[in-house]
């Protein structure tokens, strides 16, 4: 069936520096995607998203990237601060269901070290 | 303006046991979203409701049902647990874009 998966489970960056987050889309068809930030006890919090029509979004030190050649997101964070430590998921939605039906990804934790 | 709320934040129950577990959605938000997050993974989708009527059922057993209410609360129902139901179940809300959905903190459920 079609997933959303991520290529690193466990990332670890030095503080200042800047990380790479990645995750392969296998549904083609899906035309919208959304990267969440998981704290620990906490519930996914939206950082950014992106729509297939668009190859690059920024935000506040975040940027996410699509490359639909391949079927290839990245979220890239800036200066990452220890405030960034967390689980990232990349999200589609598929093109049929809608509403909120959001297929995650297993994760990546982003472990920031000072 | 409050975020979604869930509610109980803990839950302890048995095996065989049912258990009900609740959502606010945001102020104006028609749709709920019910998420299951195992520990270690992502989470998984179980249900979704628009207007009070279910929009998506994701690949859940029948022990499972939901309903959304007249003010846009939702209820998660789950029937005979077993422990494999342990999981932090996640509420999440959404406008008019299909493309929203801003969670809530979750309901951690602890079968024993």
């Amino acid at each position: 069936g079609e997933s959303v998966g991520l290529h690193l489970p466990t990332l670890s960056v030095q503080e200042g520096d800047n990380s790479i987050i990645n995750c392969a889309y296998s549904n083609s068809a899906s035309d919208y995607f959304i990267w969440y930030k998981q704290e620990s006890g906490k519930g996914p919090q939206f950082i950014i998203d992106i729509r297939s029509n668009m190859d690059k979004r920024q935000g506040q030190r975040v940027t996410v990237l699509l490359n639909k050649t391949v079927k290839h997101l990245s979220l890239q964070i800036a200066a990452t601060q220890p405030g960034d430590s967390a689980v990232y998921f990349c999200a589609e939605i598929p093109p049929i269901g809608g509403y909120n039906k959001l297929i995650f990804g297993a994760g990546t934790r982003l472990a920031v070290h000072p | 303006d409050a975020g979604v709320t869930q509610s109980p934040t803990h839950l302890i129950k048995t095996r065989g046991q049912h258990v009900t577990l609740r959502c606010s959605p945001i102020s104006g938000h028609k749709s709920v979203s019910w998420y299951q997050q195992v520990l270690g993974q992502g989470p998984q989708f179980i249900f979704q409701y628009y207007e009070k009527e279910e929009r998506g059922r994701g690949n859940f057993p029948d022990r499972f049902s939901a309903r959304q209410f007249p003010n846009y609360s939702s209820e998660l129902n789950v029937n005979a647990l077993l422990l494999g139901d342990s999981a932090l179940y996640l509420c999440a809300s959404g406008g008019e874009l299909n493309t929203e959905a801003f969670f809530g903190q979750g309901t951690r459920l602890t079968v024993v």
